[in-house]
């Protein structure tokens, strides 16, 4: 049983580039969800998804796309990255509302 | 404790000592809380979590305490050891997502 795993670890992407951000879980969860972490900003949540088949945009949603693409899968993907994107980015799944969140170990994006 | 702003809150406490964070949380409608943990590197960990309807929670060594009145969450750590040095942060959930403070960063003097 892994949880939630993401991939890659690191990045390094240049200004206009583009990437996936993969993320997948085994612990038959319903929503899946991407945050974003910033130096003093704490976790933001870029997007949700509550079930498979549905998104949401969360509260920095600018600059990403989300694909869930089974129950197990969901990933995010810059279109054309800005050096405003670089920072630690996290999967997380749950079960459902009002149950505890998983969190994968993270990508470090850096983009020049 | 936790606040919206630039700069992490830090908490320094002598190992064997009890370790208190606070978090005050912004929406009324949030009716489950979860603390978590994050060491450096790694993706933030669960710890405890409360319901609304609960005003006191008891882990191993940790006890989470809920004030719904002023909006209060706190996070007690019993017994603190150098494992315990970390960022912790605490999350409420009024809906289908999860908000996040900003951390409070616990140092264990040994």
């Amino acid at each position: 049983n892994a949880g939630v795993t993401q991939t890659p670890k690191f990045q390094v992407l240049k200004t206009g580039q583009s990437m996936t951000l993969q993320c997948a879980q085994d612990m038959n969860h319903n929503s899946m969800y991407w945050y974003r972490q910033d130096p003093g900003m704490g976790l933001r949540l870029i997007y949700y998804s509550a079930s498979e088949g549905t998104t949401d945009k969360g509260e920095v949603p600018n600059g990403y796309n989300v694909s869930r693409l089974n129950k197990r899968e969901f990933s995010l993907r810059l279109e054309s990255a800005a050096p405003s994107q670089t920072s630690v980015y996290f999967c997380a799944s749950t079960i459902g509302q009002n149950e505890k969140l998983f969190f994968g170990s993270g990508t470090q994006l850096s983009v020049l | 404790g936790e606040s919206v702003g630039l700069h992490l809150p830090t908490l320094s406490v002598q190992e064997g000592d009890n370790s208190i964070i606070n978090c005050a949380y912004s929406n009324s409608a949030s009716d489950y809380f979860i603390w978590y943990k994050q060491e450096s590197g790694k993706g933030p960990q669960f710890i405890i979590d409360i319901r609304s309807n609960m005003d006191k929670r008891q882990g191993q060594r940790v006890t989470v305490l809920l004030n719904k009145t002023v909006k209060h969450l706190s996070l007690q750590i019993a017994a603190t050891q150098p494992g315990d040095s970390a960022v912790y942060f605490c999350a409420e959930n009024p809906s289908n997502q999860f908000y996040f403070g900003t951390g409070t960063s616990l140092t264990v003097i040994p």
